[in-house]
């Protein structure tokens, strides 16, 4: 089976621009989770998304959502950027409500 | 959001030596996932455990989940150069469906 997967690997964006990052999920995996992870803050929870439907949210501002399509792929938006959104982030399958997998991530650089 | 307590936060060992660390919280979780994480990588699952008191094994890794629920520990034995790397420990709690991971341990083996 593969993996999950995650595009693009690499973004160089500039202050108030806007940004989508996309997430397929491993195949027959229903529920994606979106994470933020910084040097500081270590690993943020974003959102998740299970039969496109937004079950669960973290912490941040509303410039950051996110949607989930009929076959699992999943798509995470973040507007007006700041500096401070520079990040790896990170999307997770699962398949069951247990275990989640990790994809390789985005690494966003806002400059 | 709320992070699990990792300890240690860092390690440096000589090759050969065995490995040991653990994630603490004061609330009961239903599953323990242990990861590691390359750098610019995602975390890859190592263990996943789901039982109170389970001890699992994936080749020199071993990993416990607490009898009180509110710990897990990883052993790394023999430890080789390839582990070097930030392993992670993660709690998902079903009230509320959501991960939670611990700040991280840094592995530097000395060959």
């Amino acid at each position: 089976k593969a993996g999950v997967t995650q595009t693009p690997r690499y973004l160089i964006k500039t202050r108030g621009q806007q940004v989508t990052l996309s997430c397929s999920p491993i195949s027959g995996h229903r529920s994606v989770s979106w994470y933020q992870q910084t040097p500081g803050q270590g690993l943020q929870f974003l959102f998740e998304y299970f039969s496109e439907t937004q079950r669960n949210k973290g912490n941040f501002p509303g410039r950051f959502s996110g949607r989930q399509f009929s076959n699992s792929r999943s798509e995470m938006n973040v507007s007006t950027l700041e500096l401070g959104d520079s990040a790896l982030y990170l999307c997770a399958s699962s398949g069951t409500r247990d275990t989640q997998y990790f994809g390789p991530g985005t690494r966003l650089t806002v400059l | 959001g709320q992070q699990l307590n990792q300890s240690p936060q860092s390690m440096f060992i000589q090759e050969g030596e065995d490995v040991s660390m653990n994630c603490t919280s004061s609330s009961i979780f239903n599953t323990w996932l242990w990861y590691k994480q390359d750098p610019g990588e995602g975390p890859v699952l190592l263990i996943a455990l789901y039982k109170a008191g389970e001890l699992t094994s994936n080749g020199r890794l071993t990993a416990q989940f607490g009898i009180t629920r509110k710990d897990s520990f990883l052993n790394i034995s023999a430890s080789i150069p390839s582990d070097v790397g930030i392993y992670f420990c993660a709690g998902l709690r079903y009230t509320g469906n959501q991960f939670y991971f611990g700040t991280g341990t840094s592995l530097t083996v000395i060959p």
